[in-house]
């Protein structure tokens, strides 16, 4: 079946470390984003790409880097730069080159600093 | 930068009451999306709307593209136990290269 995969679904992480979000798709789209979602908050966008080899940082970017190497996969990185990194992850792809608007997400990674 | 008003902000109701809340902005959008999320899971898109005025259903689930295209409605008519959760409006202005998404509507149900 076509969707968009997120892995883990649960991670923790050492005050200091760098950890690394999955993101992959198999519908084809051409957008995907990365939103981070604190409890009883809405979604705040970190980064997205509209192309392979190419991301925009959105309204959060700061600690957090990406890579677009390929179509199928946007990974997230949560460096130590990041203070409160202790949230709610979710992936989200799009049809964008071909004006198809609609965000399709994945199931989220909780991620927790122990 | 842009910002969608989604009001209420909770609602707590009885089992088989219908269910309205709403999406604002002050700029004009050409895509509206509703989406519903429950604990611990991501997103489900459960309506889009590309026209002002159009009113789409999905169920009994009713949304409605604003005429003036800076607002949108949804209602949930007789609502039953599954659908608590919460309740997303998104909207995308013309040539907008994402989405910007509402704060979200806490919908409580009690049997």
């Amino acid at each position: 079946d076509g969707g968009i995969t997120q892995s883990p679904k649960y991670l923790f992480r050492k005050e200091g470390q760098n950890v690394t979000l999955s993101c992959e798709q198999n519908l084809n789209h051409d957008a995907m984003y990365w939103y981070r979602q604190d409890p009883g908050q809405g979604l705040r966008l970190i980064y997205y790409s509209q192309i392979v080899n190419d991301f925009q940082k959105g309204d959060i970017a700061e600690g957090y880097s990406v890579s677009r190497e390929k179509k199928e996969s946007f990974p997230l990185t949560v460096t130590s730069a990041q203070k409160n990194p202790t949230a709610f992850y979710l992936c989200a792809s799009s049809g964008w080159a071909r004006s198809i608007v609609e965000a399709f997400f994945g199931q989220g990674t909780r991620l927790t600093v122990v | 930068g842009q910002q969608l008003n989604q009001s209420p902000q909770s609602m707590f109701i009885q089992e088989g009451e219908d269910v309205s809340m709403n999406c604002t902005s002050s700029s004009i959008f050409n895509t509206w999306l509703w989406y519903k999320q429950d604990p611990g899971e991501g997103p489900v898109l459960l309506i889009a709307l590309y026209k002002a005025g159009e009113l789409t259903s999905n169920g009994r689930l009713t949304a409605q593209f604003g005429i003036t295209r800076k607002d949108s409605f949804l209602n949930i008519s007789a609502s039953i136990p599954s659908d608590v959760g919460i309740y997303f409006c998104a909207g995308r202005t013309q040539g907008a290269q994402k989405l910007v998404f509402g704060q979200g509507t806490r919908l409580t149900i009690n049997p």
